[in-house]
């Protein structure tokens, strides 16, 4: 079965603009959560989506945000960019609300100037 | 708040040579799991461990729990150039280690 596809792949925006990402989870599953990785901080956790409700937050400002469909499909915004935001973002699927497995898409790599 | 560590930070060995790399917490975790990511990839999962004591072999790779369920060690014998990658340990709650990157040279 296809894999988590994030869309873009890759894209870049000066500080102040705004970027939304997209990720399709496998088919089925109900989880998807966030996160960003950089070569500073390793990866951390924005927020998980179950159901269209975000259940788990990471420690991140309300630049931050995120939404779910009906259909599971997710997307992250960030506002007024920085130039620290600069980093690959990862999200991933799973069956369960904050369990088991999680399958990770190849990431959309975000370039702030 | 629950934090994983992980050591090495590095680790750049030839292919044949063993190696250990540590995942530690001051925490209890009722699970923790290992994930390894190539590069322009995302992590995929590659054990996980929920009992104290547990230990998961995946052919040369063997995972272990601590007893008291704070840190997790992956060992891997006669590494191959296939094995390089950012090993993560992972706890429940999205808490992630900082990686070991491993660079296995042929």
């Amino acid at each position: 079965k296809a894999g988590v596809t994030q869309t873009p792949r890759y894209l870049i925006k000066t500080r102040g603009q705004q970027v939304t990402l997209s990720c399709s989870p496998i088919s089925g599953h109900r989880s998807v959560s966030w996160y960003q990785q950089t070569p500073g901080q390793g990866l951390q956790f924005l927020f998980e989506y179950f159901s269209e409700t975000q259940r788990n937050k990471g420690n991140f400002p309300g630049r931050f945000s995120g939404r779910q469909f009906s259909n599971s499909r997710s997307e992250m915004n960030v506002s007024t960019l920085e130039l620290g935001d600069s980093a690959l973002y990862l999200c991933a699927s799973g069956q369960g609300l904050n369990t088991g497995e999680l399958f990770f898409g190849e990431g959309s790599r975000l370039t702030v100037l | 708040t629950q934090l994983l560590e992980q050591s090495p930070q590095f680790l750049s060995i030839q292919e044949g040579e063993n190696l250990t790399v540590y995942c530690n917490s001051s925490s209890v975790f009722s699970s923790l799991q290992w994930y390894r990511q190539e590069p322009g990839e995302g992590p995929v999962l590659l054990v996980t461990v929920v009992t104290g004591g547990e230990v998961k072999k995946l052919k040369r790779l063997t995972f272990q729990f601590g007893d008291a369920r704070k840190d997790s060690s992956l060992h891997i014998t006669a590494a191959q150039p296939g094995d390089t990658g950012l090993y993560l340990c992972v706890g429940q709650n999205f808490v992630f280690g900082p990686g070991t990157r491993l660079s296995v040279l042929p």
